[in-house]
């Protein structure tokens, strides 16, 4: 069974600072990596998609992607109240998707 | 604006009772998903299909089977519905792995609740 893990949470930030999310995978062969973000008693939104090394930015949100050391995170900068919600880390394995158990994350003001 | 939709977002049904959940996308994606999502489980693949009448087991197919007749289309069936099937389902679509931009759009959800 692949598997993507992710740092366990909850995370707590104030507002204003810089949320790190974690997410770690198994399958050498996933080739696409999302962050969904999922408010509570919603369905998950994305919020990036990245498919090659290094970093890509939007916005506030940067993706980091590492395929050597199977690792890819989010990072928020300027954390805001509204941002409080869980993550989901996702990455494809051939036609499927596998999502990590998610980090909750929690602003606060 | 893409869309996936499914039929109903709370259900109530009684146990041993046949139960369809319906999701329609309008963005011609191949792939279809269905998803329970669990406190603490997160989300468990239940089935999905890559093309009309096809379909492939996920993690936890048992008590559930699917249809796919038409593209845009994809039926969830619990064939005699359970009290452990009380769960929120998640319907879900995306171009096929391998295509850029294959991200997943989900539905809006379908709380079901079995007595």
């Amino acid at each position: 069974q692949k598997e993507v893990e992710q740092n366990s949470g909850p995370l707590s930030v104030p507002e204003g600072a810089i949320a790190s999310l974690n997410c770690t995978y198994s399958d050498r062969g996933s080739q696409s990596f999302f962050w969904y973000r999922q408010y509570s008693g919603k369905s998950p939104e994305l919020i990036m998609f990245i498919y090659s090394n290094g970093d890509k930015e939007d916005g506030r949100f940067t993706a980091q992607l590492n395929k050597a050391s199977q690792y890819v995170s989010l990072l928020i900068r300027d954390s805001q109240p509204s941002d409080s919600a869980t993550y989901l880390c996702a990455v494809t394995q051939g036609q499927n998707f596998v999502f990590g158990p998610g980090t909750r994350l929690s602003v606060l003001p | 604006d893409v869309k996936v939709t499914q039929s109903s977002r709370y259900l109530v049904k009684r146990t041993g009772e046949k139960v369809f959940l319906e999701c329609v996308q309008d963005m011609d994606h191949e792939n279809m998903f269905w998803y329970r999502q669990d406190p603490g489980l997160g989300l468990r693949l239940i089935y999905f299909s890559y093309d009309v009448k096809m379909k492939e087991k996920g993690d936890i197919p048992e008590g559930y089977s699917v249809s796919r007749e038409k593209k845009e289309r994809f039926s969830l069936i619990l064939e005699s519905a359970s009290t452990n099937q009380t769960s929120m389902y998640l319907c879900a679509s995306s171009l096929p792995g391998g295509s850029p931009y294959n991200e997943q759009f989900f539905g809006p959800g379908t709380r079901l609740t079995v007595l």
